[in-house]
């Protein structure tokens, strides 16, 4: 069956380091979002993308946060410059694209640890 | 802005005994609204949606309905069982313009003894 493939399931880096996390969304959706979780269960949207083109983004993924879907690679986080307060789990979701309330599909999601 | 709110932080039951998880939503349009189900090292699962006021959504057991009136999409279950243990969120969206995003609630975690 195939689903959303996230790697690493666990990086752990220090403040200041660059942390790059992927996603290869299910085959055939164009919609895909990223999340962090926190500890708190709290659910942040950061970015979400049709094909290769941003839709929307929050002001936090503008300025250390940078997100591509480059066509036939997989998608990608980046935190140039972790900081403590980034450690959380990092979801990637993908979706078809004929609706905008379609069921979203999750990877297992990539926990990242700054020190 | 919009926003989701689950009651209960944590509910824990024994098996068989009837689960309702509250969920009521503040909404400036009309939304979508949603359960998820998230197990332990694992991302949120779809559970239902639904899109209309009066509009029941059900999956594996678990149902909830849309009432516009009470602003609410509580989670039901008449008969839970050791493995519906996980963290079930409620969520909303819009099916129109750019917005595209789920606005979620907290999470409730479910714990269910055996």
């Amino acid at each position: 069956n195939s689903k959303v493939i996230q790697t690493p399931r666990y990086l752990v880096k220090g403040q200041g380091q660059k942390a790059k996390m992927r996603c290869i969304p299910e085959k055939g959706h164009p919609v895909v979002f990223w999340y962090q979780q926190n500890k708190n269960n709290e659910f942040k949207f950061l970015i979400n993308f049709q094909n290769q083109e941003v839709l929307q983004q929050i002001d936090m993924t503008e300025k250390r946060f940078s997100a591509e879907c480059p066509s036939n690679s997989p998608c990608s986080l980046e935190i140039q410059s972790s900081e403590a307060g980034d450690s959380a789990l990092y979801l990637c979701a993908s979706r078809t694209g004929t609706t905008n309330t379609g069921q979203l599909y999750f990877g297992e999601g990539s926990k990242l640890t700054v020190l | 802005g919009d926003s989701v709110t689950q009651t209960e932080g944590q509910v824990a039951l024994s098996e068989e005994d009837f689960l309702t998880i509250h969920c009521n939503y503040s909404a400036s349009g009309y939304p979508a609204l949603f359960w998820y189900v998230q197990y332990p090292g694992e991302g949120p699962q779809f559970l239902f949606r639904a899109s209309r006021d009066k509009e029941k959504g059900s999956s594996r057991g678990f149902e909830a309905t849309y009432d516009k009136g009470t602003t609410s999409f509580h989670l039901r279950k008449a008969s839970v069982q050791e493995s519906d243990s996980a963290v079930y969120y409620c969520a909303l969206g819009y099916n129109v313009g750019d917005n595209s995003k789920l606005i979620w609630g907290l999470g409730t975690s479910l714990v269910v003894n055996p």
